[in-house]
């Protein structure tokens, strides 16, 4: 059974910081995953995707890696701003799934805070 | 690109009502939809799965009779919760599976539902 686990589950870091947040998976058969971003009482936000092929994913500031054969992704967020903070959720989508059954796992998220 | 519409974002409803929530993908037809649901401080959990034309799959542990899911067209897949109660109180968010395009999948910025 696939379960996805997030370190740490919050972090709080100073303005202009460069950060790493950590997402891991039990089972390396993986289709792809997903980065998101969840503000406080708002939705979810798609950061990057990064297929099982694929090994990064850069948008902007933030650089996604994925390492399948450890079960590891990260997300590195460069020069971290204040409007930064939010929950990031990672989600994976598993490979062997019945036909027409594409459901993600999602992991707890990590509630960070970029202070002024 | 493909966008999944949820309505309302946000809803407030008096305990003992019924609420509806629609997904729509927008430029797309989805044969799949999912929904989700996520309690406080934890991950998003899928509840089920909906085929168009077809009764949706339910994840174990999900009453069928509290969270109706209707998948009448390509388009829209709508979840209802009856009867709420407080404890229904939660942020409910839908995916749609686009055929033709490696089954990707597109979430929905999601809906708060508020029981009081």
């Amino acid at each position: 059974k696939q379960e996805v686990t997030q370190i740490p589950a919050a972090l709080s870091v100073p303005e202009g910081e460069n950060l790493v947040l950590n997402c891991s998976f039990t089972d390396s058969a993986i289709y792809n995953l997903q980065w998101f971003r969840q503000d406080p009482g708002k939705g979810l936000t798609s950061l990057l995707l990064i297929q099982s092929s694929q090994r990064e994913q850069t948008s902007g500031r933030l650089n996604a890696s994925l390492d399948k054969s450890s079960g590891r992704s990260t997300l590195y967020i460069a020069a971290s701003q204040p409007g930064d903070s939010a929950t990031y959720l990672c989600a994976v989508r598993p490979k062997l799934q019945a036909s027409g059954t594409y459901k993600y796992i999602f992991g707890t998220g990590t509630r960070l805070k970029v202070l002024a | 690109g493909a966008v999944v519409s949820q309505h309302p974002s946000r809803v407030i409803c008096k305990s003992g009502t019924s609420v509806k929530i629609e997904c729509r993908s927008l430029d797309f037809q989805a044969t799949t939809m999912f929904w989700y649901r996520q309690f406080p401080k934890q991950s998003l959990m899928l509840m089920a799965t909906s085929n168009e034309g077809s009764k949706a799959t339910y994840e174990q542990g999900v009453e069928k009779d509290k969270f109706l899911i209707n998948h009448a067209s390509l388009t829209l897949s709508t979840l209802t919760v009856t009867s709420a109660h407080p404890e229904d109180s939660s942020f409910y968010i839908c995916s749609a599976s686009r055929a033709g395009s490696g089954n990707t999948i597109y979430f929905g910025e999601g809906s708060w539902l508020t029981v009081v």
